[in-house]
């Protein structure tokens, strides 16, 4: 069946540090990738997406490729900040052309930054 | 915009007795949710997918007979978790699906703020 393999947590990093969270995946057909974040006490939020390969997503300073020869979907970001510190999923959608089922998500990533 | 309300945040509750998880959509209507379950260093675990108005559709290995899910308007989505054991002890969080203005339309999803079940 589909899955998403991301990298164990707790991943701590000082501020201004750069930032790799790995996702791979397996999947039957092609799949749409996403990034969700989820800061405490609050719902899960998507922070970007890619829908074919070589698609990348962006948004506030992050980034992922999709990349379908290596099935990864790796999440970077140049510089990271103190408010950056949350719980990120790396999740999959194999059709995404409606009546899809839920997505599949990776077991989630804690991030914490200190100053 | 978009925003799924879901309550309560965190419940205790004794072995054998039901407890329920409300999530309403604020904002728009909800045609199609999902309840997602999530054990300690686990991945979100689909469990349900509900329509307005029709029966959800359970992920293999879920019981419909303990997690009752009721979507009985555009707003609201509950799930019951009837006959609680400690085992039932998760995190479960709601999903609905949010479509877009786009042509051809696309959707997205937006999620409740999650609730934390201990079953004592």
């Amino acid at each position: 069946g589909d899955s998403v393999t991301q990298m164990e947590g707790p991943v701590t990093l000082s501020e201004e540090a750069f930032l790799t969270i790995n996702c791979t995946y397996t999947a039957t057909g092609y799949p749409s990738l996403f990034w969700y974040v989820q800061y405490p006490g609050e719902g899960l939020q998507l922070l970007l997406k890619a829908t074919k390969a070589d698609d990348k997503g962006s948004n506030k300073g992050f980034e992922a490729t999709y990349r379908k020869e290596t099935t990864s979907f790796h999440l970077e970001k140049g510089s990271v900040q103190v408010s950056d510190s949350a719980v990120y999923f790396c999740a999959l959608l194999l059709n995404s052309g409606g009546g899809a089922d839920g997505l599949t998500f990776g077991k989630g990533t804690h991030l914490i930054i200190q100053p | 915009g978009a925003v799924v309300s879901q309550h309560p945040s965190r419940v205790i509750c004794k072995s054998g007795t039901s407890v329920k998880i409300e999530c309403r959509s604020l904002d728009f209507q909800a045609t199609t949710m999902f309840w997602y379950r999530q054990f300690p260093k686990q991945s979100l675990m689909l469990m349900a997918t509900s329509n307005e108005g029709s029966k959800a559709t359970y992920e293999q290995g879920v019981e419909k007979d303990k997690f009752l899910i009721n979507h009985a308007s555009l707003t609201l989505s509950t799930l019951t978790v009837t006959s609680a054991h400690p085992e039932d002890s998760s995190f479960y969080i709601c999903s609905a699906r949010v479509w877009g203005q786009g042509d051809p339309p696309n959707y997205g999803y937006t999620f409740g703020s999650g609730t934390r079940l201990t079953v004592v």
